[in-house]
Parts: C-alpha cells; sequence; structure tokens
C-alpha cells in the first residue's frame, strides 16, 4: 500500500518555462514534507521543505505548494534550467513522538528540461 | 568536502557471501540512517540510529546487521547474500530527523 505516490513517472519542459511536479498521499495524519533531486549515480539532494502548517514554501526558483484538504502537494520550478534534469522524489512523515522522522517516499518524476 | 560518504560504491558479489558497506558524516549530525532503492525505484528505510541508539528497524531480515560505532559512522553488514538483497543502498544524516542529507548509494548486485 503506498502512501506516497507520484503519478507521473516523466515530464518534459522547455527550458524557461515552469515545471510542475505532483505528489499525493494517503495518511492526513503526515505533517511534514520534502522534495528531493537526484542525478543518476548520486544521492538524493534536498531541494525544499514544507510544514503541514503552512500551504506554500518558495526558495528561489523552487516552490512547494500544499494542499492538505486534497492531500496533494506540487513542486514548481520557474524558469525551469536544463541542469533541472534529474529525478525528483517527494517524501512524506509524521512528526516523531520519540527518536526521529520516519519518511515514506514516492517512486519519483522524472523532469527532462530541453533547451 | 563530502558530507556523507560511503565506501564501496559498487559492489558485486556472489550469493551466500557476506558483506558490509560503510557509512560515514562529518556534519557533525546525531542521526544516521539506511536506506534501500530496489528495481522499482521504491526508496525505502531500514533502520536509523540515534546517538548509536537504534531507533528504527523496519521490517529487514534479520541477515542485515547495521553497527554504529560512533555518531559519525554507520555500517551495514550482510550476511548470507541472496538475488532479492541486489539494489542500491543509501546511507543519510540528519541533526533532530527533519531534513536528511543522503550519501552517493552503493550498488548491490548480488549473481
Amino acid at each position: 500500500d503506498q502512501q506516497v505516490k507520484q503519478n507521473s513517472p516523466s515530464l518534459s519542459v522547455q527550458e524557461g518555462r515552469i515545471s510542475i511536479l505532483n505528489c499525493d498521499y494517503t495518511n492526513s495524519m503526515f505533517d511534514y514534507f520534502l522534495w528531493y533531486k537526484k542525478y543518476p549515480a548520486e544521492g538524493p539532494t534536498f531541494l525544499i521543505s514544507i510544514s503541514s502548517i503552512k500551504d506554500k514554501n518558495e526558495d528561489g526558483r523552487f516552490t512547494v505548494f500544499l494542499n492538505k484538504s486534497a492531500k496533494h502537494l506540487s513542486l514548481h520550478i520557474v524558469p525551469s534550467q536544463p541542469g533541472d534534469s534529474a529525478v525528483y522524489f517527494c517524501a512524506a512523515a509524521l512528526s516523531p513522538t520519540s527518536g526521529t522522522y520516519k519518511y515514506i517516499f514516492g517512486t519519483g518524476t522524472r523532469l527532462k528540461v530541453l533547451a | 568536502d563530502t558530507a556523507v560518504s560511503q565506501t564501496p560504491k559498487y559492489l558485486v558479489t556472489q550469493m551466500g557471501n557476506d558483506k558490509s558497506i560503510k557509512c560515514e558524516q562529518n556534519l557533525g549530525h546525531d542521526t544516521m540512517y539506511w536506506y534501500k532503492q530496489d528495481s522499482k525505484k521504491f526508496l525505502k528505510i531500514m533502520f536509523s540510529y540515534n546517538n548509536k541508539e537504534l531507533i528504527i528497524n523496519e521490517t529487514v531480515p534479520n541477515r542485515f546487521s547495521p553497527k554504529s560505532p560512533d555518531k559519525a559512522h554507520l555500517n551495514l553488514h550482510i550476511n548470507s547474500l541472496e538475488l532479492g538483497d541486489s539494489a542500491v543502498y543509501f546511507c543519510a544524516s540528519s541533526h533532530s530527523g527533519r531534513t536528511q542529507f543522503f550519501g552517493p548509494g552503493t550498488r548491490l548486485t548480488v549473481l
């Protein structure tokens, strides 16, 4: 049972345009979300996060939107650049009562930005 | 300077062998993790250590045994390797657990 889903395995966007990557989750108790970017043969690199008390977080060209009622998360990249071509993972977690955050990851969306 | 490093990057071995993967972080983090990414690209938590104490232990065969000699190191030892253990194993670390920083991964191939 997959609690975090990225239903689009791939996405192609023209350089300079907006890239929108989507993520859906099933557990309404998740309260912290992350986006990671991954290049081939490298580990995931942290991009941006959002807490469930917010509906938007922005960092440069990257903005994450959270719609709690729809249990939907999206990452907007604008403007898209060829170097953004990578696999993007979303991850969700419950705030721990003890210990640490245990993240559930989506299966990723491969973004290709065309020059 | 590499923040989270893993060795080896590639590991090819025969079924039934025992192997270890090492992980080191120089970020001063107190929590470290092992993840497995299988052929379907699912990235799943296996273990987590906080200050050398095991705090997450998912449903993983007991052939897998993590060892944390100190806060900066978390090693993964796998006994009696099976074909299904072939995957990419990622180490990660964090402070407070919210944002986790990943190593480059170790691609394990069991023949």
